[in-house]
């Protein structure tokens, strides 16, 4: 079964810093990948689609990285706003369906 | 203004049946659709995907048989028939719109609770 592994699944951080979170995907599904930011109590928000593709209206701060099977989204000099569960998901091209990461709970240190 | 409005969730007994609704609007029908849902403290799991002219469905195997997932495009609504529900079924029910195998028009979610 095609699987996401998204890492770390909590980061600790302050305002200001600079952090990433990873994705690898367990077979080679294109650059069809997604990052979406979730709230609680909110719809996630597409951040980056296509692996680098920032969505309009997202800060420049966001952006996504790709190497083989391994993806990236990286924040630069967080903002309080920042703080939220991040997930990755990619289209599975053989069972038709959207896979999602167990989330990156990213929170305030 | 695009957006997408879901509803038709609530408390709902093992073996029960539920239908939700997704009304859209500012868009056209030409997209595919999804729900996805988050049940409590778990992360986003997607559920079901249909395509413009309902020519392509696919279903989660956690949901496989047991939900429907169809749409009216002259009513800009999507619709999900959940039958047999579980408690693990409980969840918030997102309605989502599909562009480039990702999703970036997102409802607020209607709450399912299945409960004795």
């Amino acid at each position: 079964d095609f699987q996401l592994t998204q890492s770390p699944s909590i980061l600790s951080a302050s305002v200001g810093d600079r952090v990433t979170i990873t994705c690898r995907a367990s077979q080679n599904m294109g650059n069809w990948m997604a990052w979406y930011q979730k709230k609680p109590g909110k719809a996630p928000k597409l951040l980056i689609n296509k692996a680098s593709d920032l969505q309009s209206g997202v800060p420049s701060r966001f952006s996504g990285s790709r190497s083989g099977t391994d993806f990236t989204l990286t924040i630069t000099s967080l903002q309080p706003d920042d703080f939220a569960t991040y997930y990755c998901q990619q289209f599975d091209s053989y069972s038709r369906g959207f896979a999602f990461g167990q989330g990156t709970n990213l929170e305030i240190k | 203004e695009v957006q997408v409005v879901e509803s038709g969730g609530g408390l709902v007994k093992p073996g029960g049946s539920l239908r939700l609704s997704c009304e859209v609007s500012g868009f056209t029908s030409s997209y595919s659709m999804n729900w996805v849902r988050q049940a409590p403290g778990k992360g986003l799991e997607w559920v079901s995907s249909i395509s413009s002219s309902s020519s392509h469905i696919y279903y989660a195997d956690s949901v496989k048989g047991r939900f429907t997932i169809s749409r009216d495009n002259a009513k800009n609504s999507l619709y999900l028939q959940m039958n047999s529900l579980r408690a693990e079924d409980t969840a918030v029910y997102y309605c989502a719109r599909v562009i480039d195998d990702s999703s970036d028009v997102w409802g607020k979610g209607t709450t399912v609770t299945v409960s004795s």
